[in-house]
């Protein structure tokens, strides 16, 4: 089935720091990808929609220029996290939609963040 | 998008079987009903999809009424494994305009 691989699996920086989230599509073009938060006993937010060769979406109250979100290939998504602060300390996830046969969302195994 | 509501949280022992219910009373005649299931620290995982009456695979069924107003997960002979947020997702999956939304989920506890 579709698989998608997102790296890294966890992470901690300092607080000003920027950190990239990659979510690679590893049997399959995905045309459309997904970002979402979760913060513990929460449900999954979503943060935006990348579309590959253009601009993501970004959900209302996210900030576009803090969560960066690049979907250059269509293997390959990226979110970063720029001028981390403690508050973006999270579970970020990201899914990918698959086309065709079988055709829903497959999702990453996620990120752990944690910034100090 | 057609809003979904499930219970919080529901309680079980090994072996028994959990049915979670998902009210969608707004379901479009297009909208397909999805499943799907999270552990801790991990991404969600599919597990069924329908449109309306019946539809098993292997580690679940899936109960839709006629109204398509709402489903019912059922999850056969649990065991500990099972332990982790049901999340019942209700669009047309793959459209282009259709955006995977979550609503809170429900929390399922399987004890010894």
């Amino acid at each position: 089935g579709a698989v998608v691989s997102q790296h890294p699996s966890w992470v901690i920086c300092k607080s000003g720091t920027s950190v990239k989230i990659e979510c690679r599509s590893l049997d399959f073009q995905a045309t459309t990808m997904f970002w979402y938060r979760q913060f513990p006993k929460q449900s999954l937010m979503l943060m935006a929609t990348s579309n590959e060769g253009s601009k993501a979406t970004y959900e209302q109250g996210v900030e576009k220029d803090k969560f960066l979100i690049n979907h250059a290939s269509l293997t390959l998504s990226t979110l970063t996290v720029t001028s981390a602060h403690p508050e973006d300390s999270s579970f970020y996830i990201c899914s990918a939609r698959v086309l065709g046969q079988g055709a829903g969302y497959t999702f990453g195994s996620g990120t752990r963040l944690t910034v100090v | 998008l057609a809003k979904t509501t499930q219970p919080i949280s529901m309680d079980s022992y090994e072996g028994q079987e959990v049915n979670i219910t998902c009210s969608h009373n707004n379901i479009a005649t297009n909208d397909y009903i999805t499943w799907y299931q999270q552990f801790p620290s991990q991404g969600p995982r599919f597990i069924i999809q329908g449109y309306k009456t019946k539809v098993t695979n292997e580690v679940a069924s899936l109960f839709i009424p006629a109204d398509r107003k709402s489903s019912t997960l059922s999850l056969p002979r649990v065991s500990l494994s099972d332990t982790a947020v049901y999340y019942c997702l209700v669009g047309v999956l793959g459209s282009n305009d259709y955006k995977l939304s979550f609503g809170a989920g429900t929390t399922v506890t399987v004890r010894a």
